[in-house]
């Protein structure tokens, strides 16, 4: 089975600086997507990036980029010039579109990130 | 602007009395999802439709049933409700996947359910 781990309960950043939140996976897959979601204290969720496993070049978004190691199964994410918005619950999360699980998203625990003025 | 919403977004009920909760979208999806998301972990996937096709994840429990009356709409409804149920329900749509692409989620802003 897919596992979504998120070893950083919580993590604070100073603003305007850069933060890291780490994730890792396990997966027997080969073609699979990862995924980091923000959720903010008003609940929805909002997905921030998305990486195809197929792709070697890293995901980016403005302020948000992700650091991909395929082989170490480690889906990392970067906060540069952190924003008082930025700060929420984030989540890792996996999907494989093959083997009738293409649905599922499967999360891992969250790092809820605070952003000090 | 294209939505999930989610109604109500507070909801208490008492033990064992039968509960439903409502999703609706604008987005035109075909596929809509129900999480159970508990205090302080990671959201689990329920069920889901694609269209009015029913998928249920083989460790959801009984009491927990779901409707999609039309593609706008879909309900969750828990039979008889006990203290472990007490949650945050995210509901969530998408187009429907392809065997080797994705679709991201949307996600409503969720229904907090306590149980009295």
């Amino acid at each position: 089975a897919q596992t979504v781990t998120q070893s950083q309960p919580e993590m604070s950043v100073q603003e305007a600086e850069t933060v890291t939140l780490s994730c890792t996976y396990d997966t027997s897959e080969s073609d699979y997507y990862l995924f980091w979601y923000k959720q903010p204290p008003s609940r929805q969720m909002i997905l921030v990036i998305r990486q195809e496993a197929y792709k070697q070049q890293n995901a980016t978004e403005n302020r948000f980029s992700v650091n991909f190691q395929k082989a170490a199964k480690s889906f990392s994410l970067k906060i540069s010039d952190s924003q008082l918005g930025d700060a929420a619950m984030y989540f890792c999360a996996y999907n494989a579109p093959s083997g009738g699980s293409n649905y599922k998203l499967t999360f891992g625990k969250g790092t809820l990130l605070t952003v000090n003025p | 602007d294209a939505m999930v919403i989610q109604n109500p977004r507070y909801q208490v009920t008492q033990f064992g009395k039968p509960v439903t909760l409502s999703c609706s979208q604008t987005l035109n999806h075909n596929v809509m999802y129900w999480y159970q998301q508990k205090s302080s972990q990671a959201p689990k996937l329920l069920f889901h439709y694609y269209d009015k096709d029913f998928n249920n994840e083989a460790d959801t429990p009984d009491n927990f049933q779901s409707r999609r009356p039309n593609t706008s709409f879909c309900f969750l409804d828990i039979r008889s409700p006990g203290l472990g149920d007490a949650a945050m329900y995210l509901c969530a749509t998408s187009r429907q996947p392809g065997q080797f692409n994705n679709q991201p989620q949307h996600f409503g802003d969720g229904t907090r359910l306590s149980i009295l």
